[in-house]
């Protein structure tokens, strides 16, 4: 158990749907990272918070949004869903990202659906 | 964008056999991460090498990052059934301002036969 919980484990929502994905990292950990998994591939990168705010973006669309609440938690808002959006999304945590090398923890993701 | 190419995509081996996955990149990193992930779990850190030239052991895995810096390999010895799963590398950024963003390859999926 990396400590990482992500809620829903699965969605299956219609086009043109908004969802909202919600990450609590490890206790402790405070920088978040959010991660896509389409099938058989690997990850990509998405979005990073510290602390509250946004410290590192990646291939993250316009229509997706994130933030990190003051209790450390953080949700991934996914909006006009198009099919290409149905995908693994993974969150991970680590305690202070200027510890270049410390690992990540990855929660199990949240399926998503979109038909 | 730093890409990180893995290879090979797929390998089915039979239990008892060797084998290694690369991973390559035209890019310097200033460490590497392998991963390994299993069906409905998220990836699960194995190793970090981060010396040019690096080995690392893990009981029977092998780690190496190459001497440049820019790619990695690990070999299994007598690989097993439960060594089955998506293995994947990651490499962080030289720019001090990527934080701790990681790049993953595309992943090796391994299938050991009994």
């Amino acid at each position: 158990d990396s400590g990482v919980t992500q809620t829903p484990k699965h969605l299956i929502t219609a086009t043109g749907q908004r969802v909202t994905l919600r990450c609590s990292p490890r206790s402790g950990d405070l920088s978040v990272y959010w991660y896509q998994q389409s099938l058989d591939q690997g990850l990509q990168f998405l979005i990073q918070y510290y602390n509250g705010e946004e410290r590192a973006k990646g291939n993250i669309l316009e229509r997706f949004s994130a933030q990190q609440f003051p209790d450390l938690h953080s949700e991934l808002n996914l909006s006009s869903l198009e099919l290409g959006d149905s995908a693994l999304y993974f969150c991970a945590s680590s305690f202070n990202p200027r510890q270049r090398n410390s690992p990540l923890h990855f929660g199990n993701g949240t399926r998503l659906t979109v038909t | 964008t730093q890409l990180l190419e893995q290879s090979p995509q797929f390998l089915s081996i039979q239990e008892g056999e060797n084998l290694t996955v690369y991973c390559n990149s035209s890019s310097v990193f200033s460490s590497l991460q392998w991963y390994r992930q299993e069906p409905g779990e998220g990836p699960v850190l194995l190793v970090t090498v981060v010396t040019g030239g690096e080995v690392k052991k893990l009981k029977r895995l092998t780690f190496q990052f190459g001497d440049a810096r820019k790619d990695s390999s690990l070999h299994i010895t007598a690989a097993q059934p439960g060594d089955t799963g998506l293995y994947l590398c990651a490499g962080r950024s030289m720019n001090n301002n990527a934080g701790n963003m990681l790049t993953f390859g595309g992943g090796t999926r391994l299938m050991v036969k009994p």
